[in-house]
């Protein structure tokens, strides 16, 4: 149980695209999903929180206007990565956690590279 | 500040060399501490929770136990297929979503 799927899990693109990343809770229902950004050798990095029919909460340094965030239902959050650049190339994860409350465990998708040329 | 602090940074075992991976804490409050496995190109793999001191969970040749400060992922008798980056994570009492992790332990076990 606790399966989330990341979709595409390698994007290559050329700088000015934007690109649409999609994160699903398969068998389980997500009331707040988040978005790391994982840099290599290093720890996951937080980039926002999205709940469910709400704006994301994004974290400190994160431009909202480049990585956009939709949590349109309990089973699906969307980062849209607007006009992507070189810079923005990383690897990007997400995460689920069901409506058992704050204390719950966060289960991972298998992550998406993106590379920007 | 709330931190999460994981040792060693890399591990080298024998199979079969048991050992043991530490998660030491400092955080306002404790609302759950989790262990994680990564592999190389792939998300974290849930692994277990804890939510007490003195508190046990077992999967297979792990073990992850929790004190007032720390936790220890025990490994018995591991394989190379147990070869991973281990992460730990806490909650924090503070009214707040965000998980702190470790910065990971990397685990090679060679046959």
């Amino acid at each position: 149980g606790a399966v989330v799927s990341q979709h595409p899990s390698w994007v290559i693109c050329k700088s000015g695209t934007s690109v649409k990343i999609e994160c699903r809770s398969l068998d389980f229902q997500a009331t707040t999903m988040f978005w790391y950004r994982q840099f290599p050798k290093q720890s996951l990095m937080l980039m926002a929180t999205s709940n469910e029919g709400s704006k994301a909460t994004y974290e400190q340094g994160v431009e909202k206007d480049k990585f956009l965030i939709n949590h349109a239902s309990l089973t699906l959050s969307t980062l849209t990565v607007t006009s992507a650049h070189p810079e923005d190339s990383s690897f990007y994860i997400c995460s689920a956690r069901g409506t058992g409350g704050g204390n719950q465990p966060q289960h991972f998708g298998d992550g998406t590279r993106l590379s920007i040329l | 500040e709330d931190q999460v602090t994981q040792s060693p940074e890399a591990l080298r075992l024998q199979e079969g060399e048991s050992s043991s991976l530490n998660c030491s804490y400092t955080v306002s409050g404790l609302r759950g501490l989790f262990w994680y496995r990564q592999d190389p190109g792939k998300g974290p793999e849930f692994l277990f929770t804890l939510y007490s001191a003195g508190e046990e969970k077992e999967k297979e040749r792990l073990k992850a136990t929790l004190t007032k400060k720390e936790s220890f992922l025990h490994i018995t008798a591991p394989k190379p297929e147990d070869s991973a980056t281990y992460l730990c994570a806490v909650y924090p009492g503070s009214a707040t979503n965000k998980l702190i992790f470790g910065t990971g332990t990397l685990l090679a076990v060679q046959p």
